[in-house]
């Protein structure tokens, strides 16, 4: 199975900062890399598609990025609505497999 | 619009099966890939497989032969069995879609399973 390492596993940010979000896959995934958003409470939300492609609906201070196998999910500028569960998924190899979450917080 | 909704008892003892059903409204499920996805208590989430729009089926082998999807297309639903659950089976479980294009674009709302006797 690949495995996609997420860190980090929790961070507390201001309002207006920039954060980032990282996965690192075991094993050569190309851009089928999808970033998820999940509220309490709620069902995950795609965010970003094919690592870089924002979902619909989604707010344009988010973004996705590779680098070689590194893949990044970055807030340009933290908004209270954006606390929440994110999650990256790999689906370029059968088991789909998930990082382990970033819990993002207000500090 | 696509909705999800999954459906099913929310205890289940040790050894037994858990039973779920997600019924779509506004898409045929005859139409694209339509998985379930489960979160464990701690934020870990596990791809547990899924059925396409001929009936084929994929499986996390993690599962091994305990898992089964299935379908009934004149009710546009598609169910999950899980057989010998234990309690690391507790968690929260989702249905959701997936196209070519569109991974995961709509989900269930979820359903909380707990395992214990």
């Amino acid at each position: 199975d690949i495995q996609m390492t997420q860190s980090p596993s929790s961070m507390s940010a201001s309002l207006g900062d920039r954060v980032t979000i990282t996965c690192q896959a075991s094993q050569d995934i190309g851009n089928n890399l999808i970033w998820f958003q999940q509220k309490p409470g709620k069902s995950p939300r795609p965010m970003i598609y094919y690592a870089t492609n924002l979902a619909n609906g989604v707010p344009s201070r988010f973004s996705g990025s590779r680098s070689g196998s590194d893949y990044s999910l970055t807030i340009s500028s933290l908004e209270s609505e954006d606390m929440a569960d994110y999650h990256c998924l790999q689906y370029k190899q059968y088991p789909y497999t998930f990082g382990a979450g970033t819990k993002l917080e207000l500090k | 619009e696509v909705q999800l909704q999954e459906s099913g008892p929310g205890l289940v003892k040790p050894s037994q099966s858990l039973s779920l059903t997600c019924s779509v409204t506004g898409y045929s499920i005859t139409s694209n890939y339509w998985g379930w996805i489960r979160k464990f208590p701690g934020n870990k989430m596990e791809w547990m497989g899924y059925i396409s729009y001929s009936g084929s089926t994929s499986y996390n082998p993690s599962l091994k032969s305990r898992i089964s999807i299935t379908r009934d297309t004149s009710k546009n639903q598609f169910f999950l069995q899980l057989n010998s659950v234990t309690t690391e089976d507790t968690a929260t479980y989702y249905c959701a879609r997936t196209t070519v294009a569109t991974y995961f674009d709509y989900w269930g709302q979820g359903v909380m399973v707990t395992v214990s006797s």
